[in-house]
């Protein structure tokens, strides 16, 4: 079952804007993770935040929480053309699987 | 793709054969996961394993089948009862405890022909 429901499906901007992804889940979570995956190959995890926590950074990553919505965001700042690729959330319960959303497609034009 | 290995990259199949998917993984993580991705599709949980000689269906298991006989390896058959098997699969691995980060193989790109 898909959890996840992202936003846009699709998105295209300049090198140096900044990129924002939403996901949405149904059910409570332990956390939540991002992944992204370059085209025809496996997925690289980004970031995990916990339920208990509103907001993380890692380097040009910032992720929000809010559980009381069932949603979080993924902003990408500074875009650069290597960052173009799919960009997945995926949720995490007590059931040792993760619950992937059906992903955003991201493309940064030089 | 940090220690997970899967083969053949590409594989082609004719209708009615089983084919087997190759996972191998020197992390020394206890679970191992396979994941069936469609064009522009999500990834979807076939079955998964948290400890050796122990699996679990996920979501789509029908015309699948696993073995976990050893800690790094996790093959996964495709038989003949899967009907619409061209697809893009992942396998995936993670170390026991409260961290679910999962860490994945390069795929494997299925054609049936």
């Amino acid at each position: 079952s898909q959890q996840g429901e992202e936003d846009p499906q699709a998105l295209s901007i300049q090198e140096g804007e900044n990129a924002t992804m939403n996901c949405s889940y149904k059910t409570s979570i332990n956390n939540l993770q991002w992944y992204r995956q370059n085209s025809g190959r496996g997925l690289v995890h980004l970031i995990l935040i916990r339920s208990n926590e509103r907001e993380k950074h890692s380097g040009r990553l910032r992720v929000t929480l809010d559980t009381s919505k069932k949603s979080s965001s993924l902003l990408i700042t500074a875009s650069r053309a290597a960052d173009t690729a799919s960009y997945f959330c995926a949720t995490a319960g007590n059931t040792g699987k993760l619950i992937f959303g059906q992903g955003t497609t991201l493309q940064v034009k030089p | 793709d940090g220690g997970i290995t899967q083969s053949p990259k590409y594989l082609f199949r004719k209708e009615g054969q089983n084919v087997t998917l190759s996972c191998e993984q020197n992390l020394n993580h206890d679970a191992m996961y396979w994941y069936r991705q469609d064009p522009g599709q999500g990834l979807r949980l076939i079955y998964y394993s948290q400890i050796v000689n122990d699996f679990q269906k996920g979501d789509i298991a029908e015309g699948y089948s696993v073995s976990r006989e050893k800690k790094e390896s996790f093959p996964l058959t495709v038989t003949s009862a899967q009907k619409n098997p061209t697809a893009f699969y992942l396998c995936a691995s993670r170390t026991s405890g409260s961290i679910d980060t999962q860490y994945f193989g390069p795929g494997t790109r299925l054609t049936v022909l």
